[in-house]
């Protein structure tokens, strides 16, 4: 089953809109990430979040991580055209596997 | 210091052909992941190597795929006998150390279509 989920699949805002992005997981993990990903290109990392972080920013970008809840959520602020991609949070696992699990990403649209 | 490099872009193979995906990853990274990605889904791992070694294959079918990553030159990832579930976008990340405290980098990825 998936680690990580992704909620919504699809969101489609104004621009100059904030918009949010959650992300559940089943197990306990050593960090989440999350990237962006433009249609039809590579991912572009954006921010880490370790398990013993509760908030990070960068730029635009604010991710809450909750580790009694296993979710994490993205915020875009002030959000712009260019910001239209789909999104995915990865964790990296505590135990064994050190590999990045994906969820199915959330398709944000950015209206002008 | 250029990003995780990968090639070809795209991939044109017919059924029964071996396809071959090359990554060089970033300057200094030891660590190499390949994941697959079909249309408007998220990334599945297929394998982690290091220099040499295959670390972790388990999202790897056990038939027709293998990847290495040799002392000197690209990480590379076979399909042999390519069928049409095969095309799908290839992606491989490099990291400094593992990923318990570093972050992944992506490269542009490989788009393989089998006709």
């Amino acid at each position: 089953s998936q680690q990580g989920e992704e909620d919504p699949q699809a969101l489609s805002i104004q621009e100059g809109e904030n918009a949010t992005m959650n992300c559940s997981y089943k197990t306990s993990i050593n960090n989440l990430q999350w990237y962006r990903q433009n249609s039809g290109r590579g991912l572009v990392h954006l921010i880490l979040i370790r398990s013993n972080e509760r908030e990070k920013h960068s730029g635009r970008l604010r991710v809450t991580l909750d580790t009694s809840k296993k979710s994490s959520s993205l915020l875009i602020t002030a959000s712009r055209a260019a910001d239209t991609a789909s999104y995915f949070c990865a964790t990296a696992l505590i135990q064994g596997a050190q590999k990045l699990v994906f969820g199915q990403g959330t398709r944000l649209t950015i209206n002008p | 210091n250029a990003g995780v490099m990968q090639n070809p872009r795209h991939l044109v193979r017919r059924r029964g052909q071996e396809a071959r995906l090359r990554c060089s990853p970033m300057k200094g990274h030891s660590h190499v992941y390949w994941y697959r990605q079909l249309p408007e889904e998220g990334l599945k791992f297929m394998v982690y190597l290091q220099k040499e070694n295959i670390i972790d294959e388990s999202g790897m079918p056990k038939e027709r795929f293998s990847a290495e990553f040799p002392k000197e030159g690209p990480s590379i990832l076979r399909i042999q006998q390519v069928v049409r579930g095969d095309s799908a976008a290839y992606f491989c990340a490099s990291s400094w150390g593992g990923l318990q405290g570093t972050e992944a980098f992506f490269g542009q990825g490989t788009r393989l279509t089998v006709v």
